[in-house]
């Protein structure tokens, strides 16, 4: 069956950079989109932008540009979400997911990691 | 961009009843760009529709969507129990954003 299994939670300091992982299984790696969505505990849902696996192409909104990085390291069918310059707002649960269509994308999402809380004290 | 308003933030029913909640955009949108997930706590959200009505495999016959002019709607009809739960709708078109949620809870 198809499951994204993502990295730890991490607790990081203020302008420092994380990196989450997120490795699928259950389908072949570079036929999907991998997207990144963020949740503040208790809050709605953000789009981050999303990466090609085949071609490592991405595409990140406005509001993440400069600051946000997507790659992926298709010999190990892992994708990557670097976050750069860390803030105390950053603090949310940073979760994959994959897009719904193969080879495209639909920009919605069917199936999704556990998740990865991503702490920054003020 | 799209701002995606949900209503009303809490909604309490009984198994069994009908669940209506609605998702207004800010400006009128292609009707194809309007999806609904389902979060229980501490999980990831689900897929319940996309295209404003369309279901997508696995997910029951009694979760419907629709959509008149700006106002998009989720209907659950006969709610089970673990229909109680939050329901986000998510815009995927020019902009991609999502509403701030709706609480089903058990009334």
């Amino acid at each position: 069956q198809v499951q994204l299994v993502q990295s730890g939670a991490e607790v990081k300091k203020p302008g420092a950079s994380v990196k989450v992982s997120c490795k699928p299984s259950g389908y072949t790696f570079t036929d999907y989109y991998v997207h990144w969505v963020r949740q503040v505990p208790g809050q709605g849902l953000e789009w981050m932008g999303r990466i090609d696996p085949n071609s490592g192409a991405t595409y990140y909104p406005p509001n993440f540009q400069g600051r946000v990085t997507m790659t992926r390291d298709t010999s190990i069918t892992t994708a990557y979400m670097e976050l750069s310059r860390l803030r105390s707002d950053d603090t949310a649960v940073y979760y994959c997911a994959r897009d719904y269509r193969s080879r495209g994308w639909s920009d919605y999402f069917d199936y999704w990691g556990q998740g990865t809380l991503v702490t920054v004290p003020s | 961009e799209i701002v995606l308003t949900q209503s009303p933030d809490t909604l309490s029913l009984s198994p069994g009843e009908r669940a209506i909640l609605s998702c207004r955009t800010s400006q009128s949108v292609w009707r194809r760009y309007l999806a609904w997930y389902q979060q229980k706590p501490g999980q990831a959200p689900r897929l319940l529709i996309y295209g404003s009505s369309n279901r997508p495999t696995g997910i029951p016959d009694r979760f419907s969507g629709s959509v008149s002019g700006t106002e998009f709607t989720l209907t659950i009809s006969n709610l089970e129990p673990e229909d109680f739960a939050v329901y986000f709708c998510h815009f995927y078109g020019t902009s991609r954003t999502f509403g701030q949620g709706t609480k089903v809870d058990v009334k």
